[in-house]
């Protein structure tokens, strides 16, 4: 079964500009999360989407957003921005947002 | 608030027994365990639900004590497979926000 896929892998914008990071999840996994990973703060959580509904926000500003389409894609979208956000952004998708999750290989995002 | 990690680092050799400790400041609902490699994306390797009880993948096992508000996982008779970064995720109330912490780096040696 194919695993989670995250388009694109690497990603290089300039400050201020927005970016949009895309995940096909497992077939039949109904939950998307999404994380940030950096050196200085480790993995943090974002949002978790289930059936197209932001289910859970992590604490980030709201230059942080993302939906979810009915086939339970998820995109991640950051606008204006800034020199913190580099960093390797990942999603997970799950049957149920509570068990087991399994991750993409995540968006490696630069910004300059 | 992150769980705390411990030990930061391991170094082993082939066949030797590990353990990493996750420790909370807040009541604990959920505890999961992550591995990742250099380069890869983390792995699941088990959930842990209060009420203390004790699960188990392969030669990995965990423990979780919600009185403590820590969990612990056990690598037995290590691999150079198990080598990776180690993580916990722990989730306080109901809703699911998890909060990581900071890994533990384990290296096994021949």
């Amino acid at each position: 079964k194919a695993g989670v896929t995250q388009t694109p892998r690497y990603l290089i914008k300039t400050r201020g500009q927005q970016v949009t990071l895309s995940c096909s999840p497992i077939s039949g996994h109904r939950s998307v999360s999404w994380y940030q990973q950096t050196p200085g703060q480790g993995l943090q959580f974002l949002f978790e989407y289930f059936s197209e509904t932001q289910r859970n926000k992590g604490n980030f500003p709201g230059r942080f957003s993302g939906r979810q389409f009915s086939n339970s894609r998820s995109e991640m979208n950051v606008s204006t921005l800034e020199l913190g956000d580099s960093a390797l952004y990942l999603c997970a998708s799950s049957l149920e947002g509570r068990f087991e999750a399994f991750f993409g290989q995540g968006t490696r995002l630069t910004v300059v | 608030q992150q769980p705390v990690q411990s030990p930061q680092a391991v170094i082993l050799r082939e066949g030797e027994d590990a353990v990493i400790n996750c420790s909370s400041s807040k009541a604990l609902y959920s505890v999961h365990w992550y591995r990742q490699k250099h380069g890869e994306a983390p792995v699941f390797l088990m959930i842990l639900l209060k009420g203390g009880e004790q699960k188990g993948h392969e030669k990995i096992s965990a423990s979780f004590n919600e009185k403590k508000q820590q969990s612990s996982l056990y690598l037995t008779a290590s691999q150079l497979s198990y080598s990776g970064t180690y993580f916990c995720g722990t989730e306080s109330g109901g809703s699911y926000i998890p909060t990581f912490g900071r890994g533990t780096s384990l290296i096994v040696h021949p």
